[in-house]
């Protein structure tokens, strides 16, 4: 059974520092994985997809990497402003439009 | 964009009292729904997976007659909480495949908060 996992699973940095989120899930063969971000009490917007034949993909401040063999992903985010303040949540699909499994998620709180 | 709502967005209920939640994409069609819970300070987990017109497929340890499903139409899915209890009270959030973009074009409604008292 596919399992997500993701430390830290909270995150206290000043604005300005760049961080990485971590990501690890234990069945490799996986067919994409998707990071989201969610503000609290609402619900999910999807930051950036990574097909499992990517290694990366990049939205403006934000970079997504992905190791399948290893089972890793990590989410880089670059010069973090309070805006960015939010729970990251990171999960992957099995399968072609399957359902995707999520981890628990990394909170963040960038101070200004 | 594709925007997929959910009404209510709140509801605080009685126990024993049955609440439906609906899941509609308002600007595109959905043959694929998916319902998930939330509890705090945990994932989403999966609930069930709703086809338009069929028969809507559970997770392992998901209770079927407790939490009905019913996809009618491409644009709308409702779940119903049946005989809620407190520990029902949770963050429901559906998504919504595009049947006409790539099958992981998935968009997510807002969420229902449920409070069972």
């Amino acid at each position: 059974k596919q399992e997500v996992t993701q430390i830290p699973a909270a995150l206290s940095v000043p604005e300005g520092e760049n961080l990485v989120l971590n990501c690890s899930f234990t069945d490799s063969a996986i067919y994409n994985l998707q990071w989201f971000r969610q503000d609290p009490g609402k619900g999910l917007t999807s930051l950036l997809l990574i097909q499992s034949s990517q290694r990366e993909q990049t939205s403006g401040r934000l970079n997504a990497s992905l190791d399948k063999s290893s089972g890793r992903s990590t989410l880089y985010i670059a010069a973090s402003q309070p805006g960015d303040s939010a729970t990251y949540l990171c999960a992957v699909r099995n399968g072609a439009g399957t359902a995707l499994i999520f981890g628990k998620g990394t909170t963040l709180s960038v101070s200004s | 964009g594709a925007v997929v709502s959910q009404h209510p967005s709140r509801v605080i209920c009685k126990s024993g009292t049955s609440v439906k939640i609906e899941c509609r994409s308002l600007d595109f069609q959905a043959t694929t729904m998916f319902w998930y819970r939330q509890f705090p300070k945990q994932s989403l987990m999966l609930m069930a997976t709703s086809n338009e017109g069929s028969k809507a497929t559970y997770e392992q340890g998901v209770e079927k007659d407790k939490f009905l499903i019913n996809h009618a139409s491409l644009t709308l899915s409702t779940l119903t909480v049946t005989s809620a209890h407190p520990e029902d009270s949770s963050f429901y959030i559906c998504s919504a495949r595009d049947r006409l973009a790539g099958v992981d074009t998935q968009y997510f409604g807002p969420g229902t908060r449920l409070t069972v008292l």
